[in-house]
């Protein structure tokens, strides 16, 4: 199982909703990233755990809040977001922050109205 | 800072050679990788090189890096409409930093 994946696939909310987005890989990877990634742009980094422990955060709005609950799973809890937040959101995951190779879920394409 | 610059659009014919190239800053990179999207998709890694080495080839894949230059290179041979994506050159140093993409088109 080479999978990381991702759901919802599609996410709609209103600015006053709170979501949650979730990552799950069961390759035994202790390294899960997130990722936000607008239209035509590059993915850019959000958070990354190690271990399960947060060890990076890209200075990201507390609106967006990471949990890592064990080293399978990965979620990304959303509270009063912006339409400039919507976005495909993808997760990731690799064996140890070194490790040559990251896998990429198909992401969670967030709409905010 | 580290940046990681690529050129925006190639277009090629079905059964060419596709050259995408890429320039990076940070000199301390370890990993040079070339990941691929497909429309509505995550990213995939194609391939990797090591910062010590000049070539790598992986059947119609072959990267090129000039460490020199910071320059690295991406080349599919016999080019099929199934490569048509945008393709990411990316670095890793202290964390990964990816290019805007190059989107391939494939005319057949």
């Amino acid at each position: 199982d080479t999978e990381v994946t991702q759901t919802p696939k599609h996410l709609v909310m209103g600015m006053t909703n709170k979501k949650s987005l979730k990552c799950e890989q069961h390759m035994g990877h202790r390294a899960m990233y997130w990722y936000k990634q607008k239209a035509k742009k590059p993915p850019e980094l959000m958070f990354v755990y190690s271990y399960e422990k947060l060890s990076i955060n890209e200075s990201v709005p507390s609106r967006f809040s990471p949990e890592c609950p064990n080293s399978s799973l990965l979620n990304l809890h959303l509270h009063a977001l912006q339409p400039e937040d919507s976005a495909l959101y993808l997760c990731a995951s690799s064996q140890g922050r070194e490790d040559t190779e990251a896998f990429f879920g198909q992401g969670t394409r967030l709409t905010v109205v | 800072g580290e940046d990681v610059e690529q050129s925006l659009f190639l277009s090629v014919r079905e059964g060419d050679s596709s050259v995408i190239n890429c320039t990076y800053t940070d000199s301390s990179s370890t990993y040079l990788y070339w990941y691929k999207q497909e429309p509505g998709a995550g990213l995939r890694l194609l391939t990797y090189i090591f910062s010590n080495m000049d070539m790598k080839q992986d059947q119609r894949l072959t990267v090129l890096l000039n460490k020199k230059d910071k320059h690295l290179s991406l080349r599919i041979a016999d080019t099929q409409t199934g490569d048509s994506a945008i393709y990411f050159c990316a670095e890793k140093g202290f964390k990964t930093i990816f290019g805007a993409g190059t989107r391939l088109f494939v005319k057949a």
